[in-house]
């Protein structure tokens, strides 16, 4: 079965600060991991994949096949990074499905 | 920048009721998906749909749900008989045809049965 855990449903930070939103994941194969960020009333829309290791928008994330682990981290937030953040995993099976975690809200203050 | 659009943004429908829920993914898109988030709670995997046929199911999916690509362009999923716990965030999703790719997503359907 496949699971993804958020243990944070809230993060609260100052501008300027580092944040890191946990996820952790249990799945037997090989999982892909995303992920994805929801702005106030806007859609779901991808952040980061774990295979494409890219930068974006400063927030990176390393995936951990030893903890099973895929930690989202940003050294400085901005303002503009509020939003709600959701970890997902997408196995191996045909209809490649996604696992979502519960979600972090993540609120940076002036 | 294709995206993927639904309809209605909100539907407000009576206990009993069958509702359509409508989406229109990326064209050349051929993998499609309905997820569903209650109130406070995850987003859940309904179904996932791919050359004309249901690939996957959740044990949510049960005979009341129907999912059906009519005319090549929509993709839809139909409740036939609502419940009140069917009141939810109905999310539908398109992934293109490389490996297991990156799903987008509709920006809803807020479903609420009274």
């Amino acid at each position: 079965a496949q699971r993804v855990t958020q243990p944070e449903k809230l993060l609260s930070v100052f501008k300027g600060a580092p944040v890191e939103l946990k996820c952790n994941y249990s799945y037997s194969g090989s999982p892909e991991l995303f992920w994805y960020v929801q702005y106030s009333r806007q859609r779901l829309q991808l952040l980061l994949r774990h295979i494409s290791r890219e930068s974006i928008k400063g927030f990176t994330a390393d995936l951990n096949k030893g903890e099973t682990s895929f930690h989202l981290k940003k050294p400085f937030a901005q303002e503009e990074d509020s939003a709600m953040y959701y970890c997902a995993l997408s196995g191996e099976a045909a209809g490649n499905k996604l696992t979502f975690g519960g979600g972090t809200r993540v609120l940076v203050k002036p | 920048e294709p995206e993927v659009t639904q309809t209605p943004s909100h539907q407000v429908t009576q206990m009993g009721q069958e509702v359509i829920l409508r989406c229109v993914p990326i064209s050349n898109h051929l993998y499609f998906y309905w997820y569903r988030q209650i109130l406070g709670q995850k987003v859940e995997f309904l179904v996932s749909f791919y050359n004309n046929e249901i690939s996957e199911k959740s044990e949510i999916f049960d005979d009341q749900f129907s999912v059906e690509r009519p005319d090549g362009s929509n993709f839809t999923l139909k409740i036939r008989s609502t419940k009140l716990e069917d009141s939810a965030m109905y999310f539908c999703a398109s992934r293109g045809t490389s490996g297991r790719g990156t799903q987008y997503f509709g920006p809803g359907t807020r479903l609420l049965v009274l």
